[in-house]
């Protein structure tokens, strides 16, 4: 178990409001990553971070921001939810321990923007 | 840039029969390769892995072997069951200290009693 929850696990919004989510670990980890998980595309990067307040962009970042300002919580914010950023959201981290580097997943968030 | 194309599901089987799915990959270098599982509901989990030429990843009765001439990772199962039915997700991290993990799309497995 990697210690990793996300909040909230669902939430249904409308177009234009604000969203945030949190992923949260408890292991201390340095690297963490968003994703999106869409029916014919896999999981596709959004952004990842490799320490506090070290942030780079993933494949499909336009429309969404992070900020990690403590090691152990990594937000993803939507600034104006669209209805095309309806997906489920999975945070990872990266363990660099003795297995080598994998990463692990959260248990999701699904978010529906009407 | 690194890819990675796997069989389109859903896949379909009887209980003991043999799985194969296939995994291939466009990747500079040598890439680390992995195949995750989904679980109804659930996030990814790590079923195994290979970090270089000719090794065999295995967990669980899985198999994969890293086959850099033919630039494939394919996953096998010589007698599933009906736990096994989830979603597959081949994936490689970059070589060279990149190790942003590629995916590809998932196949879904589903095994019949």
């Amino acid at each position: 178990d990697a210690g990793i929850t996300q909040s909230p696990r669902h939430k249904v919004t409308e177009t234009g409001t604000p969203v945030t989510l949190r992923c949260h670990q408890t292991e201390n980890h340095r690297y963490m990553y968003w994703y999106r998980q869409d029916p014919g595309h896999g999981l596709r990067l959004i952004h990842y971070s490799y320490g506090v307040k070290d942030t780079d962009k993933g494949e499909v970042s336009d429309g969404y921001s992070v900020s990690r300002s403590k090691t152990e919580d990594f937000l993803l914010t939507l600034e104006s939810a669209t209805s095309s950023q309806t997906s489920v959201y999975f945070c990872a981290i990266e363990d660099s321990g003795a297995g080598g580097r994998e990463q692990f997943f959260g248990p999701g968030t699904r978010l529906t923007v009407l | 840039g690194n890819s990675v194309t796997q069989m389109e599901g859903p896949v379909t089987l009887s209980e003991e029969a043999f799985l194969t799915i296939n995994c291939t990959y466009t990747a500079t270098g040598y890439p680390s390769l992995f195949w995750y599982v989904q679980y109804p509901g659930e996030g990814l989990q790590l079923l195994l892995k290979a970090t270089k030429a000719d090794d065999k990843g295995s967990n669980k009765g899985f198999e994969a072997t890293y086959r850099k001439e033919t630039t494939s990772f394919h996953l096998e199962k010589g007698s599933v069951q009906v736990s096994d039915s989830a979603v597959y997700f081949c994936a490689l991290s970059g070589w060279g200290g990149s190790e942003k993990l590629v995916f590809g799309k998932g196949t879904k497995l589903t095994v019949n009693p």
